[in-house]
């Protein structure tokens, strides 16, 4: 089965712009993960969605970040306006069904340089 | 916030047994334990779950005491290419709160 997809793998910009990643679940995946991972660190959840629904976005910076999940399938994370401290590894994951002990399967993620 | 400890980094050799613990002393009382491993570049990649006592797959072991506030990855005669991070998740406690979170990370050198 195809995994989960994620775009672009790459962007710079400069702090102050915007900035959006999107993410493509594996399909059937009702449950979908944002992760902000900085560089040494292990992954931070930043919202946690369930089909269209939010389970927990407790640390996610809601004056500069959003996310959204049209139709309970694809995601998108926006950033607006970046920060220096911005920069990291943006991850998304899917598993199928809200509970912990189901498996996270992740994308390769979208590396972010704010300058 | 919930706190997971692990060692930041591991040495070991090819052919050796390599065990990381990972600590979280306020686990959720029925969620399980996940291991990952991370390339560089890469999304973290499942290797083993667990709940309680012992659980082997094909690549790992994970041992859990019974308090289940740490848990132990066991990785028997590691190779070059198990050079990783390995990270634990658990769904930690946190001000009445269940939190996904994510240990540090410990960066495992496997040496010819």
């Amino acid at each position: 089965e195809a995994g989960v997809a994620q775009s672009p793998r790459y962007k710079i910009i400069e702090k102050r712009q915007s900035v959006a990643f999107w993410c493509n679940p594996i399909s059937g995946h009702a449950t979908l993960y944002w992760y902000q991972q900085i560089l040494g660190q292990g992954p931070k959840l930043l919202i946690q969605f369930q089909n269209n629904g939010v389970v927990d976005d407790s640390q996610l910076p809601k004056d500069r970040f959003s996310a959204e999940r049209l139709k309970g399938v694809d995601s998108t994370l926006k950033i607006q306006p970046a920060k220096l401290e911005d920069s990291a590894v943006y991850l998304c994951a899917s598993s199928s069904r809200d509970r912990a002990q189901n498996i996270q399967y992740f994308g390769a993620g979208t590396r972010l340089s704010v300058l | 916030l919930a706190k997971t400890t692990q060692p930041i980094s591991m040495d070991s050799y090819e052919g050796q047994e390599v065990n990381i613990t990972c600590s979280h002393n306020n686990i959720a009382t029925n969620d399980y334990i996940t291991w990952y491993q991370q390339f560089p570049s890469q999304g973290p990649r499942f290797i083993i779950q667990g709940y309680k006592t012992k659980v082997t797959n094909e690549v790992a072991s994970l041992f859990i005491p019974a308090d289940r506030k740490s848990s132990t990855l066991s990785l028997p005669r590691v190779s070059l290419s198990d050079t990783a991070v390995y990270y634990c998740l658990v769904v930690g406690m946190d001000t009445g709160r269940r939190a996904l979170t994510f240990g540090s990370g410990t960066r495992l050198q496997v040496q010819p």
